[in-house]
This record gives C-alpha cells, sequence and structure tokens, in this order.
C-alpha cells in the first residue's frame, strides 16, 4: 500500500518562474493538507483540500500561491512568479474522508530552490 | 490565539539515559495531541497520539508520552535513549471542534551521544 507520493522531490527555480508541486494520498484517503518548512522554523499549515473542493485555505499567502485537488489525478500546488523566500520544503499530508482521530500521513516533500 | 510550544530547540541525552521532550499547548477544550518524528530530508513519521483515556500513551520506537491537561503539557519521553532516536521531533495539536488540520510546534533537535 504505498504512502502519499510527492514530486518532483528536489525542484529549482529562478526568480519569476512557476512551481508545481504535486501530491497523491494514500489509497483510500480524500482529504489532502499542505504544509510548508522554512529552514529553522516549524511546519506550518497552507491549504486543506477534498476532491475539488477547498476547505480550509487560512494558511496560504494571498498572493502567487494557488492548490487545487481535482476529481482525476493529484493534487497540485502551484507558486507563481517565485521568489526567493519561496525556497522550503513543501509536505502534503493525507487522511481518509469523514471522521477521524486527526492523524495525518506525511510525504517525503518537496524541495524548492529559488536561485 | 491556538498554539504549541516547544521550548527547548535542541536536547541532547547520552545513549542509556532517559529522554524528555517538552511541549506545552494553548488551545481551549479539549485538542487531540501528536507527537511526530523528521529524520534529515524525510517527511514527518507518526509516532503517537493522545485523544482520549488513558493520560500515558505507549507509541512507536518505545517512546511514550504524558498527557497533563491542568499544565497544559504533552511531553515525550524514552526510558533509554539510542543514537538512532536522533532527529526532530515536533508535537502537534488539533483543536476540538476544527478542521483536520493540525497546529505543530516549532520543533526539538533531539542528539543522542553514544
Amino acid at each position: 500500500n504505498a504512502g502519499v507520493m510527492q514530486n518532483p522531490r528536489h525542484l529549482v527555480r529562478r526568480r519569476g518562474q512557476e512551481a508545481r508541486l504535486r501530491c497523491s494520498p494514500m489509497k483510500g484517503h480524500s482529504h489532502v493538507y499542505w504544509y510548508r518548512q522554512l529552514p529553522e522554523e516549524g511546519l506550518k499549515f497552507m491549504v486543506y483540500l477534498q476532491k475539488e473542493n477547498i476547505i480550509d485555505e487560512s494558511g496560504m499567502p494571498k498572493e502567487r500561491f494557488s492548490a487545487e485537488f481535482p476529481k482525476e489525478g493529484p493534487s497540485i500546488l502551484r507558486i507563481q512568479q517565485v521568489v526567493r523566500g519561496d525556497s522550503a520544503a513543501y509536505f502534503c499530508a493525507s487522511s481518509p474522508g469523514g471522521s477521524n482521530t486527526g492523524e495525518l500521513f506525511f510525504g517525503e516533500g518537496s524541495r524548492l530552490t529559488v536561485l | 490565539a491556538q498554539s504549541v510550544a516547544q521550548p527547548e530547540d535542541q536536547v541532547n541525552v547520552a545513549e542509556g539515559n532517559p529522554l524528555t521532550v517538552k511541549c506545552t499547548y494553548s488551545v481551549s477544550g479539549n485538542p487531540y495531541l501528536f507527537w511526530y518524528v523528521q529524520y534529515p530530508n524525510r517527511g514527518l513519521q507518526f509516532l503517537l497520539k493522545y485523544i482520549t483515556g488513558d493520560n500515558l500513551v505507549k507509541g512507536s520506537y518505545g517512546f511514550e508520552a504524558e498527557f497533563n491537561k491542568s499544565q497544559t503539557s504533552f511531553h515525550l519521553k524514552k526510558p533509554s535513549a539510542l543514537v538512532s532516536d536522533s532527529a526532530l521531533y515536533f508535537c502537534a495539536v488539533r483543536p476540538p471542534g476544527a478542521t483536520n488540520k493540525l497546529i505543530f510546534g516549532t520543533g526539538t533537535l533531539l542528539a543522542v551521544q553514544p
């Protein structure tokens, strides 16, 4: 049973380019969460999605960042016009749908470096 | 505001000695509490959680944590540390009634010396 799959594991972009990070949840999971880990900081919640719905985007920057979880395919975190401050590890997590005790299952992360 | 505090950036302990990694939270009501571990360049791995019931929770790799409601703490413990326990440890809380998202502390680096 495959875990949460993220790709790419490492991504290098120049300032002004776009970054797309993909996340496939664990089999049977319909909830996806994105977190960002900056150097010397903990994990910061960004967005929580279910299939075709954004449930909570309270942690998303107002500009340049967007996320989706289509009916088919992986969840995608998109960062437009990247800046150096976007360099971080981006982690995706998933959980089963419906009522559950809150445990999240994390992927290995995508590490974005902006030159 | 809801938050989780891990007051120690780093904890050093000798192999074979007991270890404690501290966590306190500021959340109204009865939250769910979690510990995760992160090895270098890896994702987070679930260690244990407290939902309700016995205040002492046992988890993976011999770790346990004690929930103390009056002190709003959930310290991680292990009776005898291993060098392989060296990693970054995160405490997290899910506030009651909230969406499934977790609020994480800033992490504590555990260094176990041989």
